[in-house]
């Protein structure tokens, strides 16, 4: 199985601030890399596939990067409601895995 | 738009069989585009892929689960369904069905997810 690691596991910002998140694939996954944002006692939501494609109706301050093993994700100025957890998922091969998780907390 | 919804017992003893049906409304779940995938999420804890159907029938499931899960399609419901078996506490969990679209792009839509509880 492909395993994703994300760093940081949590994140403390405050209002206005870029934030980066990165994903790690433990071999290459080309750019079958999709980001979601989930919100507590909500389903997780599709932010950005294809590693850089962003979802329709996802705000521009979203955005992805990366290709082969390293994948970042990227919020250019932090709104009170992106304070969520966000996972990273691979789609090259099945069993489809996520990274553990990022939770962006509020400073 | 595609909407999923998820039905299902809320609690289940352990030994026995989990079993939840996902509804597709707004769509056709015989769409040649779609994968129809079951994922989990422990509370507390991270999203786990359980496999896919495809509206033939066809399967893929996660290896840490193939001896004890069974995906299955209702065309004519539009709905498809999970079983798995043999359930322990470690089961307990949100489970969500989602739109597979494959492999480049994510999973979109999902449903809202039901909790099932193992327990006696």
């Amino acid at each position: 199985d492909i395993q994703m690691t994300q760093s940081p596991s949590s994140l403390s910002a405050s209002v206005g601030d870029r934030v980066t998140i990165t994903c790690r694939a433990s071999q290459s996954i080309s750019s079958y890399l999709n980001w979601y944002q989930q919100k507590p006692g909500k389903a997780p939501k599709l932010l950005i596939y294809a590693a850089s494609s962003s979802q329709s109706g996802v705000p521009s301050r979203f955005s992805g990067s990366g290709s082969g093993t390293d994948f970042t994700l990227a919020i250019s100025s932090l709104q009170p409601e992106d304070f969520a957890t966000y996972y990273c998922q691979q789609n090259y091969n099945t069993p489809r895995t996520f990274g553990q998780g990022t939770t962006l907390e509020i400073k | 738009q595609v909407q999923l919804q998820e039905s299902g017992p809320g609690l289940v003893k352990p030994s026995e069989t989990l079993s939840l049906t996902c509804t597709v409304s707004g769509g056709s779940i015989s769409s040649g585009s779609s994968y129809w995938s079951w994922i989990r999420q422990p509370p507390g804890k991270g999203l786990e892929w359980i496999g896919y159907i495809y509206y033939s029938g066809s399967t893929n499931y996660n290896a840490s689960l193939k001896s004890r899960v069974t995906l299955s399609v209702d065309t004519s419901k539009n709905q498809f369904s999970l079983k798995l078996r043999s359930v322990t506490a470690a089961d307990t969990a949100v489970y969500y069905c989602a739109r597979d679209l494959g492999v480049t792009a994510g999973f979109d839509p999902w449903g809202q997810g039901a909790l099932v509880t193992v327990s006696s």
